[in-house]
């Protein structure tokens, strides 16, 4: 069964402390991962596809990056508006739903 | 470009009653999907519409009916509604199946 686990389910930084959050996967042929954003009472908001081990994207203080069992977004000097869920979710070739995991809520203290 | 539009932004049932959630987008997009969102459950897919004139169940599809209208609009209706249909619902859409998913604002359901 196809499965994405997400931690910490919470992480709390001080401005400018940067960290990781994880997401570990289980999927029968990966097609793509996902990192969605969710900001308190709104939609997620896409952040980056990843589709191969290996693969890394980046945007501003964030830097997603895939093996063959996990994926994590590396904060680098977080700010206070970084402060959000974020959610991952896979894909397999098979379906082609979107599998979520219960996201991680991260808080940036000033 | 507003992206994806859903209305109403909340609402209150009593149990049996029936109402229909609206979704458009503008993004010319062939897949649209109607998810539910609960505390500790995550994101679960109720059903999806892969192209115009399609639709398939989700993970939870029970109590829901949906109609694909036309390319930029996909409904999700509770025909009677229960306490556990109260949850956040979220509209998204996509090129294609394969590609990044784009969600509206959601929908604020209680079912008393």
């Amino acid at each position: 069964e196809d499965q994405v686990t997400q931690s910490p389910e919470a992480l709390r930084l001080q401005e400018g402390e940067s960290s990781s959050l994880n997401c570990s996967y289980t999927v029968s042929g990966l097609r793509g991962l996902f990192w969605y954003r969710q900001d308190p009472g709104k939609g997620p908001e896409f952040l980056f596809t990843l589709y191969s081990a290996g693969e890394e994207k980046e945007k501003e203080r964030l830097k997603a990056t895939l093996t063959k069992k996990e994926s994590f977004l590396h904060i680098t000097a977080p700010k206070p508006e970084d402060s959000a869920t974020y959610l991952c979710a896979v894909q397999a070739y098979q379906g082609g739903k979107l599998i979520f995991g219960q996201g991680t809520e991260l808080s940036v203290k000033p | 470009n507003a992206g994806v539009t859903q209305t109403p932004k909340f609402q209150v049932l009593k149990t049996g009653q029936s109402m229909t959630l609206q979704c458009a987008q503008d993004m010319n997009h062939n897949s649209m999907y109607w998810y539910r969102q609960d505390p500790g459950m995550g994101l679960r897919l109720i059903y999806y519409s892969a192209s115009e004139g399609t639709t398939d169940k989700g993970e939870v599809p029970n109590g829901y009916n949906v109609s694909r209208l036309n390319k930029r609009e996909f409904s999700l209706r509770l025909e009677s509604a229960a306490p556990s249909q109260t949850s956040v619902y979220f509209c998204a859409s996509s090129r294609d199946r394969e590609y990044e998913q784009y969600f509206g604002p959601g929908t604020r359901l209680t079912v008393t």
